[in-house]
């Protein structure tokens, strides 16, 4: 079935460093790709997609790409800022049914 | 425009009780989802209604059974309770016009507590 893995957290950062989350996933067809932050308190909020091969999703200075070779969707920002501070959840749906399969979150904690 | 709507924000029950959790779509969103998110891990998908039927459902119980309205909204029942059901409940909503690939959204859920 299908599968999401995201990098270990918590990731701690100080301000004005460079983030990336990575992950992976496992599908059967071809998914559309996305990338779901949570904010302390608050349920999920859409921070980006791509739906084919090479698309690159792009957000409030968030980046990935969907790169089929290697099956992966890595999050990047050049410059994290303490607002960033949140859970970010990579997630996958495919064409052929109408859930989303989520990864477990990955922590990321910005210090001014 | 009020976004996905969920009631009550909050609850506490007791083992072998019964809970319903109610939601509310974005306006103009016809599909709605539930998904359980257990403290530390990523949302798990319960089911989804379309056209008030169950459309597709995830790898959970009979215990959890839901409804949709004429209206969209959408209830989760979940009957004898155990303390594993302990989980913030999320509900999601898409726009028809765009597709499960635009992203779906979500509300700010429903934290149960099971004791």
């Amino acid at each position: 079935g299908d599968s999401v893995t995201q990098m270990e957290g918590p990731v701690t950062l100080s301000e004005e460093a460079f983030l990336t989350i990575n992950c992976t996933y496992t599908a059967t067809g071809y998914p559309s790709l996305f990338w779901y932050v949570q904010y302390p308190g608050e349920g999920l909020q859409l921070l980006l997609k791509a739906t084919k091969a090479d698309d690159k999703g792009s957000n409030k200075g968030f980046e990935a790409t969907y790169r089929k070779e290697t099956t992966s969707f890595h999050l990047e920002k050049g410059s994290v800022q303490v607002s960033d501070s949140a859970v970010y959840f990579c997630a996958l749906s495919e064409s052929s049914n109408y859930k989303l399969t989520f990864g477990k979150g990955t922590l990321l904690t910005v210090n001014p | 425009d009020a976004g996905v709507t969920q009631s009550p924000t909050h609850l506490i029950k007791t083992r072998g009780q019964q809970v319903t959790l109610r939601c509310s779509p974005k306006s103009g969103h016809d599909t709605v989802s539930w998904y359980q998110q257990a403290l530390g891990q990523g949302p798990q998908f319960i089911f989804q209604y379309y056209e008030e039927e169950e459309r597709q459902r995830g790898n959970f119980p009979d215990r959890f059974s839901g409804h949709q309205f004429p209206n969209y909204s959408s209830e989760l029942n979940v009957n004898a309770l155990l303390l594993g059901d302990s989980a913030l409940y999320l509900c999601a909503s898409l726009d028809p016009r765009q597709g499960q690939v635009s992203g779906y959204t979500f509300g700010s859920g429903t934290r149960l507590t099971v004791v």
